[in-house]
């Protein structure tokens, strides 16, 4: 089945640790993004992947880094720099349609981190 | 900057009643603007209204786009307690692919 996987489902992580996110798809989207969820609030871009080795950052992304060398995966590095870090975390995919780029993303199940 | 205002923020409703929940934008390079729904994980897309396309149904739900006044209604009918959900609403802008801009979304509850 078509579809986009995140791992791991729940993650902890002690103060001052790098730990990063997985994220898979395998839908042939060329577009790839990472949102933070917190309590109450709707999603927040943190980093989008529109093709291949090219990023860029989205309205959060200071202590957050990202990787797209192949065009299924996207993962997700959250540094000892975000002071904030427990959160949930989306991965999405977006295609095209008639050869344009299209908004509609498609999410995984999600990564919920926890500072201890 | 753009900006999307859902409200109400939560609505408790009882079975078989009908529901408008609303959301306001503002924005500078209109694209289009999309509702989710969100259960307990992952949102799930529900329509995408653009310029070309400003009224969707599906079933018991609808959603219709207003450009002019800068607002989004998504209608549920008949509703039941599977609807219980948040419902995200979201703004595409700019060249493409460039990411969403979300609301915080309307916690909706159906009682039975």
């Amino acid at each position: 089945d078509g579809g986009i996987t995140q791992s791991p489902k729940y993650l902890f992580r002690k103060e001052g640790q790098n730990v990063t996110l997985s994220c898979e798809q395998n839908l042939n989207h060329d577009a790839m993004y990472w949102y933070r969820q917190d309590p109450g609030q709707g999603l927040r871009l943190i980093y989008y992947s529109q093709i291949v080795n090219d990023f860029q950052k989205g309205d959060i992304a200071e202590g957050y880094s990202v990787s797209r060398e192949k065009k299924e995966s996207f993962p997700l590095t959250v540094t000892s720099a975000q002071k904030n870090p427990t959160a949930f975390y989306l991965c999405a995919s977006s295609g095209t349609s008639g050869g344009s780029s299209t908004d509609t993303q498609y999410f995984g199940p999600g990564t919920r981190l926890t500072v201890l | 900057e753009d900006k999307v205002v859902q409200s109400p923020l939560s609505l408790v409703v009882h079975e078989g009643d009908t529901v408008t929940l609303n959301c306001s934008y503002e924005v500078t390079n209109f694209r289009s603007l999309l509702w989710y729904k969100q259960e307990k994980k992952a949102p799930t897309f529900l329509f995408m209204l653009t310029s070309s396309g400003i009224e969707k149904k599906s079933g018991r739900l609808s959603s219709i786009l207003d450009k002019k006044e800068l607002f989004s209604i998504l209608n549920i009918t008949a509703t039941q307690t599977g609807d219980s959900a948040v419902y995200l609403c979201a703004l595409g802008s700019g060249g493409g692919a460039d990411g969403l801009t979300f609301g915080k979304g309307t916690h909706l509850i159906i009682q039975p």
